[in-house]
């Protein structure tokens, strides 16, 4: 089955700052890739997703590129604010159809002001 | 924008009790799916419905059962509870549609609902 590491697992920046969160899957079939924000407290907050057939998105402060060829996808957040500071999931889907998703184990970002 | 809706918040139960997770999804959304999240966990996916059926199924416990109805919203039954299954459990839900073949779907994930047992 699907395998998604995710790293940091924790990262400090200041307010300012760009922050990057790397993940690599491992199912060469998966083909959706979110990710979610988590707030102490709160549920997953999906913020970003890219499809397979793209190879990089951008929403306002947030990007995110997609590398098939190495299986790797990151999130790049610029100008970070402390308001970003919470717990960030990023997640592949192997299926077509209905897709559980498949979590990495989470980076906390911590932006000081 | 209305969200997913979870009932209830949280839940206290004796170990052996049985407890009923209850979620409502977006409007209109016919797809519903739970995970379960431990202490500084990631979300771990259990079981989905589509259209009242289940479509897929993952690491959830023979003890846990689950199903849809006929106006969507999904309840998670859970029995012989055990101090393990103290957790996050989410409900997320989304529309089922499909291009070319290749269907996508965004996942909204409601509040959640923690679960304790002792």
């Amino acid at each position: 089955g699907e395998n998604v590491e995710q790293h940091p697992s924790t990262l400090s920046v200041q307010e300012g700052d760009s922050a990057v969160i790397k993940c690599t899957y491992s199912d060469s079939a998966s083909n959706y890739f979110p990710w979610y924000k988590q707030e102490l407290g709160k549920g997953p907050q999906l913020i970003i997703d890219i499809r397979s057939n793209v190879g990089e998105k951008k929403d306002q402060r947030i990007a995110v590129t997609l590398n098939k060829t190495a299986k790797h996808f990151s999130l790049h957040i610029t100008e970070t604010q402390p308001e970003d500071s919470a717990v960030y999931f990023c997640a592949a889907s192997s299926r077509t159809g209905f897709q559980k998703l498949v979590f990495g184990t989470g980076t906390r970002l911590l932006v000081s002001p | 924008a209305a969200g997913v809706i979870q009932s209830p918040r949280h839940l206290i139960k004796e170990k052996r009790e049985t407890a009923t997770l209850k979620c409502y999804p977006i409007p209109r959304h016919d797809t519903v799916y739970w995970y379960q999240q431990g202490p500084g966990q990631d979300p771990q996916f259990l079981i989905s419905f589509y259209e009242k059926m289940q479509s897929d199924k993952g690491s959830i416990p023979d003890r846990f059962s689950a199903q849809q109805f006929s106006d969507y919203h999904s309840e998670l039954n859970m029995s012989s509870l055990e101090l393990g299954d103290s957790a996050l459990y989410f409900c997320a839900s989304s529309l089922y549609l499909r291009t070319s073949g290749v269907s996508y779907n965004e996942q909204f994930f409601g509040p959640g609902t923690r679960l304790t047992v002792l």
